[in-house]
């Protein structure tokens, strides 16, 4: 597609679930990120994929919270056991590399009820 | 780590008047710093950037300037107009890059007929 895709745009779990949370980013980027946004806050880091490269886990906020990139496609945001406070909008970004603009997609908006 | 502080958290201004928005870092390494902007129900969307290296840049009627020394850096609007309408949000990356970006708390940005 023309933009970085995200699924599902809403969803809402019960505490405790696991959810997953999918992103499609630009075709040909290499660079990938994952941001949370709290209601009235702005956008907190979470991952960073560029390539083949580790990726840079050092914004997630628990052992609950993961991530998963095949290659240089779709990548995947899972959390464990939900809590009220993972309730956000989670954001993903693409970039052709690490050095370019970063193209955020719509979000998926998260709520543990 | 970076922390990053955005003033004015609302801001209502008059078609053609100019706006400003304010931001202070703390990480003296931050030398990547872009503004975006968020429309309702959309990602953000980077509208300008500046790298410290320079102490302003202008792209039509939006300009930032870039204080290294008082770690500070603004956003300008002349002439607004409704469509300008949005959250705004200031970032900053000691990366270089998109790549791990602290963001501000965002200004919600009212322009007026």
């Amino acid at each position: 597609g023309a933009g970085v895709s995200q699924s599902p745009s809403n969803k809402v779990t019960e505490k405790g679930k696991d959810v997953e949370l999918r992103c499609d980013p630009i075709s040909g980027h290499t660079a990938l990120y994952w941001y949370r946004q709290r209601l009235g806050q702005g956008l907190e880091f979470l991952i960073y994929f560029q390539g083949n490269s580790a990726p840079d886990k050092s914004g997630l906020p628990s052992d609950r919270f993961s991530a998963e990139r095949t290659g240089e496609s779709v990548s995947t945001l899972t959390i464990q056991r939900t809590q009220q406070e993972d309730s956000a909008v989670y954001l993903c970004a693409s970039s052709l590399d690490r050095d370019t603009e970063a193209f955020f997609g719509q979000g998926t908006r998260l709520t543990v009820v | 780590g970076e922390n990053v502080e955005q003033h004015p958290s609302t801001l209502s201004v008059q078609e053609g008047d100019s706006a400003v928005i304010k931001c202070t870092y703390s990480d003296s390494a931050s030398n990547y710093f872009p503004w975006y902007k968020q429309e309702l129900g959309k990602g953000p969307q980077l509208i300008i950037d500046i790298r410290s290296n320079v102490g302003e840049k202008k792209d039509q009627r939006i300009a930032v300037t870039l204080n290294k020394t008082a770690k500070h850096f603004s956003l300008h609007i002349t002439e607004t107009q409704p469509e300008d309408s949005a959250v705004y949000f200031c970032a900053a990356s000691r990366t270089g890059t998109a790549s791990k970006l602290t963001f501000g708390t965002g200004t919600r940005l009212q322009v007026t007929l």
